[in-house]
């Protein structure tokens, strides 16, 4: 199986600065073939189901602000928020859909400062 | 509106069987692979699996291999997870997800695409004495 680790766990974050989240992959999620990154980021807000905010590692869902952007290529990727909101207070977790199983990283709960 | 609704809360005693259900809308049910996702109470989100309800073909997470089944009914548009003998530690909120995927050749694997867009609200299970 591929693990997924994500830092830190949690994070503190001041309103309107920005946040960081790592992802790294026991195994290259890169398909050499296509040039894409099977790598997903969900945010998921207390009570609520998880809701898709990037999926290739960088391509943004359709209708997630433009504060959300991802970056990385192979084992590393990054999740940032450049200008965190109240309403982003949720955790946030990285999934590879490279090989089954399709594995979630264990999560990093942002809160505000 | 696309959406996928699932069955509601269930309280069970150890050794019962359940099936719970997810029923999609507003889309075509049988394009998307529907995934099954655990969140244990406080913990992280755990892939299960996949079926396609198109011809009911699916993929087990080894950790849930045996443990749970999986099963569609493509004329109902619903997927349904499935306990023949629950446990206390089956106690978790059960999602299910659609996300569209292919069989790729060179790996004899499953590889996803895009990611999974829309979310059942999840179905909250309790198994207790």
């Amino acid at each position: 199986d591929i693990v997924m680790t994500q830092s830190p766990d949690s994070l503190t974050v001041s309103l309107g600065e920005r946040a960081t989240i790592n992802c790294k992959s026991s195994q290259s999620v890169l398909d050499s073939s296509d040039n894409k990154n099977y790598l997903a980021w969900y945010q998921q807000k207390p009570g609520q189901p998880p809701q898709l905010l990037i999926y290739w590692a960088s391509t943004r869902e359709s209708g997630v602000p433009d504060r959300f952007s991802g970056s990385g290529s192979g084992t590393d990727f990054t999740l940032s928020i450049s200008s965190l909101q109240a309403e982003d207070v949720a955790a946030y977790s990285c999934q590879q859909y490279y090989n089954t199983p399709w594995t979630f990283g264990q999560g990093t709960k942002v809160e505000i400062k | 509106e696309v959406q996928l609704v699932q069955s509601g809360a269930e309280v069970k005693k150890p050794g019962e069987s359940l099936k719970i259900s997810c029923k999609g809308s507003g889309y075509n049910f049988i394009t998307y692979w529907i995934v099954w996702v655990r969140q244990m109470p406080g913990k992280g989100l755990e892939w299960m699996g996949i079926i396609y309800p198109a011809d009911s073909d699916t993929r087990y997470s080894p950790s849930f291999q045996g443990q749970v089944s999986f099963s569609a009914d493509k004329s109902l548009n619903t997927a349904y997870l499935q306990w023949s003998s629950l446990k206390a530690s089956d106690t978790a909120i059960y999602y299910c997800a659609r996300q569209t995927a292919y069989y790729d050749l060179l790996t004899a694997d499953f590889r996803g695409s895009y990611g999974m867009d829309v979310w059942g609200q999840g179905t909250t299970v309790t198994v207790s004495s």
